[in-house]
């Protein structure tokens, strides 16, 4: 079946390490996004993807970084620069142009100890 | 800019009644697409069912369906016989017929819809 796989489902990090969340699709859609979800602010997008080799910064990038090297795969880094890391981090991706909205994965729950 | 507003942060129905989710946007365009996603307590985003400006009928999903009031910019979801499975967050989302990024998904804030027994 396809789908966008999230891992890990859980993760922790020390303050001041980066961490990578992994996006996988098999969907062959052409798009694909970060979306960071806090309690009462909804869905911000962190970065988008509209083609391999390409990405654009939404409205939180700062503290983040992405790569698409290939179709499939939409890595996320959480880096050190970013402040308030914990939060609930859902990928998604689509066919361009998006007019059957997102498809979800099931997010990966990122906690800083 | 367009912006999708969900005035009720919060809503409560009782099992098997009917409950009606706001949802008002935004734009000055007329050529457009909405749509509302349900994230139960897994957090898995799931796609409930989607409008085309262009056409007048109201989409319907089984138990789901909308009322599009185009000219007041409104779009509102309507759940019948409620369940106990349909508490959730549910999002409106608005997207402009555009290609690119003009084209990105718009999402409100969300209602948090509990369902009582």
């Amino acid at each position: 079946d396809g789908g966008i796989t999230q891992s890990p489902k859980y993760l922790f990090r020390k303050e001041g390490q980066n961490v990578t969340l992994s996006c996988e699709q098999n969907l062959n859609h052409d798009a694909m996004y970060w979306y960071r979800q806090d309690p009462g602010q909804g869905l911000r997008l962190i970065y988008y993807s509209q083609i391999v080799n390409d990405f654009q910064k939404g409205d939180i990038a700062e503290g983040y970084s992405v790569s698409r090297e290939k179709k499939e795969s939409f890595p996320l880094t959480v880096t050190s620069a970013q402040k308030n890391p914990t939060a609930f981090y859902l990928c998604a991706s689509s066919i361009v142009p998006q007019s059957y909205g997102y498809t979800f994965g099931s997010g990966t729950r990122l906690t800083v100890v | 800019a367009q912006t999708v507003t969900q005035s009720q942060p919060e809503m409560s129905v009782q099992e098997a009644e009917t409950v009606t989710l706001s949802c008002t946007y935004d734009t000055s365009e007329s050529d457009y697409y909405l749509f509302w996603y349900k994230q139960p307590p897994s957090r898995q985003m799931i796609l409930v069912i989607r409008q085309e400006a262009y056409k007048q009928q109201n989409a319907t999903e089984n138990r789901f369906s909308v009322n599009f009031q185009k000219a007041a910019k409104s779009f509102s979801l309507k759940i019948s016989d409620s369940q106990l499975g349909d508490a959730a967050m549910y999002f409106c989302a608005y997207r402009m017929n555009y290609g690119g990024s003009q084209g990105n998904l718009i999402f409100g804030k969300g209602t948090k819809l509990s369902v009582k027994p």
